[in-house]
């Protein structure tokens, strides 16, 4: 049972460069989340997707999108990436909004030059 | 202001000592409330849910004030293994908000 997975691990990108982040989970989550961490800020939603076939925009949507592909899989989207989305990304689901525990990816973190 | 606020410490304890922090929440609509563990350079994972009665988990103890609108945790006999930063976590209209987390060292 892996859980919660995310490719790549560590990404570089030149600013101008797009990318696409990969979440899946095993444990029929209804719910996905995306976040970034930067120091001091705590965590910060990007995009949530309640069930499938639905995505609502978070706290800093600005610059992303994303992909509710089916109940498994939650990708996210830089189409133009630049200095200030340089983060710590974290993709998380739990079994459906808010109330119940959020379990998370090991991270990815990237690094825009 | 933000939504959900920590000392970010850090608090530096020898084992076996006790060792307790608190967090501000601003919106008293908030639902739900967390503690959440973050090892360095690892995902977050969930310590312990706060419910209103204060709850206990082994040398975890969490109590919520309502009225005041803080959350705290409190661990005792601290383990060299404690060491990680905490996070404070409020459920706001099945959204979740996270602190900055608070630092925790225990030394030996």
């Amino acid at each position: 049972n892996a859980g919660v997975t995310q490719t790549p691990k560590f990404q570089v990108l030149k600013t101008g460069q797009s990318m696409t982040l990969q979440c899946a989970q095993d444990m029929n989550h209804n719910s996905m989340y995306w976040y970034r961490q930067d120091p001091g800020m705590g965590l910060r939603l990007i995009y949530y997707s309640a069930s499938e076939g639905t995505t609502d925009k978070g706290e800093v949507p600005n610059g992303y999108n994303v992909s509710r592909l089916n109940k498994r899989e939650f990708s996210l989207r830089l189409e133009s990436a630049a200095p200030s989305q340089t983060s710590v990304y974290f993709c998380a689901s739990s079994e459906s909004g808010g109330v119940n525990e959020q379990f998370f990816g090991p991270g990815t973190r990237l690094t825009v030059l | 202001r933000k939504e959900v606020e920590q000392d970010p410490g850090p608090f530096n304890v020898p084992e076996g000592a006790t060792v307790a922090f608190n967090c501000t929440y601003s919106n008293s609509a908030s639902q739900s409330f967390f503690w959440y563990r973050q090892d360095c350079r690892k995902e977050p994972k969930l310590l312990m849910s706060v419910y209103s009665s204060g709850n206990e988990d082994g040398r975890f103890t969490a109590q919520l004030n309502r009225a005041s609108q803080y959350i705290s945790l409190l661990i005792r006999d601290s383990k060299l293994s404690d060491s990680a930063t905490y996070l404070c976590v409020v459920n706001i209209n099945y959204k979740l908000s996270f602190g900055a987390g608070t630092t925790v060292t225990v030394r030996a």
